[in-house]
């Protein structure tokens, strides 16, 4: 299993420009999530699934958009990036219900945006 | 506003010692709570969950929660240069998402 994957890695952006990250998971979960994480910040919840064909905002969604492709993909998109969006961005999965079980993260997505 | 309270460190432990890092959360009615290990450069990874008062033990860790107080520990024994990393809390406040604390940034003197 190669649980939860990103891409890409890395991405370099000029203000304005727009992009997709990717995320995937095959350990057939039902809850997806992405977070951004700044220097002193911890980890911000952007936008989650808590299952196929549903999404909510996080804590700070300004910016994002996102779609639940099917139950392994969720995708984060910059419309017109801005410098502020310079982050690491990690996806993660969870079985799903309530209490929320274990979060499963990817191994991150390092923007930055010029 | 929930929040999820760490110190940011760094906290230095000399290898072997204990190392204990603290986590305060802002409702008691929170039922699920997460410590996970983060290196430099990498994504989080869990350590330890626990869900009701008391100690959980899982080799050298120990999670410590106490409700009432609003507060969740995590005790390492034994500490070794490996566990050099910042640590995150992480607490459920009645929905399917965690809050996350801003992390511990521990060191472990060899």
């Amino acid at each position: 299993n190669a649980g939860v994957t990103q891409t890409p890695k890395f991405q370099v952006l000029k203000t304005g420009q727009s992009m997709t990250l990717q995320c995937a998971q095959d350990m057939n979960h039902n809850s997806m999530y992405w977070y951004r994480q700044d220097p002193g910040m911890g980890l911000r919840l952007i936008y989650y699934s808590a299952s196929e064909g549903t999404t909510d905002k996080g804590e700070v969604p300004n910016g994002y958009n996102v779609s639940r492709l099917n139950k392994r993909e969720f995708s984060l998109r910059l419309e017109s990036a801005a410098p502020s969006q310079t982050s690491v961005y990690f996806c993660a999965s969870s079985p799903g219900g309530y209490p929320p079980d274990t979060q499963y993260f990817g191994p991150g997505t390092r923007l930055t945006v010029l | 506003q929930k929040e999820v309270e760490q110190n940011s460190g760094p906290l230095s432990v000399p290898e072997g010692a204990i190392a204990s890092l603290n986590c305060t959360y802002s409702d008691r009615g929170s039922q699920s709570f997460f410590w996970y290990r983060q290196y430099s450069g990498k994504s989080p990874e869990l350590i330890m969950s626990i869900y009701s008062n008391g100690d959980k033990e899982d080799g050298r860790f120990t999670a410590q929660l106490n409700k009432a107080s609003q507060y969740v520990s995590l005790l390492i024994r034994d500490s070794q240069p490996s566990d050099s990393a910042t640590y995150l809390c992480a607490v459920n406040f009645g929905n399917e998402k965690l809050t996350f604390g801003t992390g511990t940034r521990l060191t472990i003197i060899p």
